[in-house]
């Protein structure tokens, strides 16, 4: 089945320099890939998706990559504020919307 | 527009018992999907259902069942508790299963079994 990897585990950075997140999955049939947000007592929120038709989709200071061929997707946060601090999680999914594949998480800290 | 309601909020069960967890999808949401997050991992996907039937199931043993009601609501069940059973329960819903509609989430149920 498929599997996603996450690094780093961890991430600090300071207030308005940028944060990147890199995922990896295992099965080529996987074809969308969201990213969640979650902050502590609550549930994930969706930030952005790729789907696997497009390479790459930017929402303001938000950009996610696919990389097809590597099997590769990465998140991208500019000008980072104290409120991007959360555990962001990747997924994949085949056809879609169904069984969301998570990796394991990534907690960022934006240091003021 | 109101999100994924879940309920209980909280619940503390001891080992043995049997819980029953509710979500109420997004309005016009058909597909629910469960997912139990363990503290400091990923969700792990139990469960989706579409117009009231099975249309996936994660690697989780027997004591695990789920329903869809005709409103589209669902219940997880789970029965004989483990202390691993420990864990916030997190219920998805979407427009349709296997679409381009992606999964928004409710706030979760924490389970504590003692």
């Amino acid at each position: 089945g498929e599997n996603v990897e996450q690094h780093p585990s961890t991430l600090s950075v300071q207030e308005g320099d940028s944060a990147v997140i890199k995922c990896t999955y295992s099965d080529s049939a996987s074809n969308y890939f969201p990213w969640y947000k979650q902050e502590l007592g609550k549930g994930p929120q969706l930030i952005i998706d790729i789907r696997s038709n497009v390479g790459e989709k930017k929402d303001q200071r938000i950009a996610v990559t696919l990389n097809k061929t590597a099997k590769h997707f990465s998140l991208h946060i500019t000008e980072t504020q104290p409120e991007d601090s959360a555990v962001y999680f990747c997924a994949a999914s085949i056809n879609y919307g169904q069984n969301f594949v998570f990796g394991p998480g990534t907690r960022l800290s934006v240091l003021p | 527009d109101a999100g994924v309601t879940q309920s209980p909020t909280h619940l503390i069960k001891t080992r043995g018992q049997h819980v029953t967890l509710r979500c109420s999808p997004i309005s016009g949401h058909k597909s629910v999907s469960w997912y139990q997050q363990v503290l400091g991992q990923g969700p792990q996907f139990i469960f989706q259902y579409y117009e009231k039937e099975e249309r996936g199931r994660g690697n989780f043993p027997d004591r695990f069942s789920a329903r869809q009601f005709p409103n589209y609501s669902s219940e997880l069940n789970v029965n004989a508790l483990l202390l691993g059973d420990s864990a916030l329960y997190l219920c998805a819903s979407s427009l349709i299963a296997g679409s381009t509609d992606t999964q928004y989430f409710g706030p979760g149920t924490r389970l504590t079994v003692l």
